[in-house]
């Protein structure tokens, strides 16, 4: 059954340092997506990807976070200057389409910020 | 802002009995809901999902009900099994508005006991 993966699982980093977390989507979904669970919270909505452009982003994706599809098969989240805030679960998701399709989850990329 | 609530942090249950989940929203716009399981240090499965056009959907031993005018939702699942324990999250999300983010709840964690 074809999923989402996610590397690395688990990722070290310094603040201020810049990270890069990897995602393959399911091959043939078109919609890509990440969410971040702080510890102890809720699985929160980061932003979505369609058609090489960000479609939507919450009000977490400032200007420290960029989305990239470098070729044809990965979908990157970048933080450009890591804060200690930022350590959190990362999820990557994607769907066929966008009305109604479900969104398959990854198994995450746990940040750690020290 | 909790626009899609899950008022139970915890439930227990009888290997062989019913579980309830039950899920509480806020926002009227939302017309697609889904259920997602989740283990330690994986990401969310989905497990069932249901449009506002129904109000009842089955998939084996789950099934989800929806009372649009309660703005209402419940996970059923029978009989319940060791398996199933785990961490349930409700999300609803509004499509036909053009808005296909997920919104989650924080989670019930079902203890099935043998």
């Amino acid at each position: 059954e074809p999923e989402v993966t996610q590397t690395p699982s688990h990722q070290v980093t310094q603040m201020g340092q810049e990270v890069i977390l990897r995602c393959v989507p399911i091959s043939n979904h078109l919609y890509f997506y990440w969410y971040r669970q702080i510890l102890g919270q809720k699985v929160e909505f980061l932003v979505s990807f369609y058609n090489n452009e960000i479609s939507e982003k919450s009000e977490i994706f400032d200007d420290q976070f960029s989305v990239e599809r470098p070729d044809g098969s990965n979908f990157t989240l970048k933080i450009r200057s890591t804060k200690l805030e930022d350590s959190a679960m990362y999820f990557c998701a994607s769907s066929e389409g966008t009305l109604g399709d479900t969104q398959y989850f990854g198994p995450g990329t746990r940040l750690t910020v020290l | 802002d909790q626009q899609v609530k899950q008022n139970s942090p915890s439930l227990s249950v009888q290997e062989g009995r019913i579980s309830i989940l039950n899920c509480d929203y806020t926002n009227s716009m939302f017309d697609y809901f889904l259920w997602y399981k989740k283990y330690p240090a994986e990401g969310p499965t989905f497990l069932i999902s249901i449009s506002s056009i129904k109000d009842k959907n089955e998939d084996g031993r789950f099934t989800v009900f929806l009372n649009k005018s309660a703005k209402h939702l419940s996970l059923h699942i029978v009989p319940s099994q060791p398996g199933d324990s785990a961490v349930y999250f409700c999300a609803a999300s509004a499509p036909n508005s053009g808005n296909t983010p997920l919104v989650f709840g924080k989670g019930t964690r079902l203890s099935v006991i043998a």
